[in-house]
């Protein structure tokens, strides 16, 4: 099984920050990743799939970025409504997830 | 607009057996990728089986020859059949739709809470 490994666990950051949260494969799933956000008592809503492709209706500020074993979250302005927790997920062989970047706004 | 509603969650003994329902509207089950993903508080977010569009099955190996994932055309439905469940199959299992890779997933339902307890 591959293992996605978050980092960091937690993130603290000010409205209008650059924000970049960084998933790690243990071993190439080339493009195969996507990224979601959770909000408290809700579903997943994909945000990225293939590694940089932007899902539709998801804001412009989020942009993927990666390759290989070494993928990128970026939100380039930090909006209150972004404050979640964020999860990468592969899918090169079957799939699983990391486990998760709770993000709170200062 | 795609919708997804999950149903038959509920309290289950060690060892028992459950079946999750997920009707879909907005979309045919049939034709696409089809996921069970569960989340617990000790586990994270789990992905637990998908389904395709040629009706092949994957299954997670801590699920693997106990969780059976099938679908009815007619009725435009999704299904998990559990059995042999067990304390740590206890979670929130959410159905979803594929997107354009098949096992990224573009639609989720709403979850349904299974405990497994005695």
């Amino acid at each position: 099984e591959i293992q996605m490994t978050q980092s960091p666990s937690t993130l603290s950051a000010s409205v209008g920050d650059r924000v970049t949260i960084t998933c790690r494969a243990s071993q190439s799933i080339i493009s195969w990743l996507a990224w979601y956000q959770q909000k408290p008592g809700k579903a997943p809503n994909l945000l990225i799939y293939k590694a940089s492709s932007l899902e539709s209706g998801v804001p412009s500020r989020f942009s993927g970025s990666g390759a290989g074993t070494e993928f990128t979250l970026t939100i380039s302005s930090l909006q209150p409504d972004d404050s979640a927790t964020y999860y990468c997920q592969q899918y090169k062989s079957y799939s699983s997830f990391g486990q998760g970047t709770k993000l709170e706004i200062k | 607009e795609v919708q997804l509603v999950e149903s038959g969650g509920g309290l289950v003994q060690p060892g028992g057996s459950l079946r999750l329902s997920c009707a879909a509207s907005g979309f045919t089950v049939s034709g696409n990728y089809m996921s069970w993903v569960r989340q617990s508080p000790r586990k994270g977010l789990e992905w637990v089986s998908l389904i395709n569009n040629d009706d092949n099955t994957y299954y997670a190996d801590s699920v693997k020859g106990r969780f059976t994932i099938s679908r009815d055309k007619s009725k435009n439905t999704l299904y998990l059949q559990m059995s042999s469940l067990r304390g740590e199959d206890t979670a929130v299992y959410y159905c979803a739709s594929g997107g354009s890779g098949g096992w990224d997933l573009k639609s989720w339902g709403q979850g349904t809470l299974v405990t497994v307890s005695s």
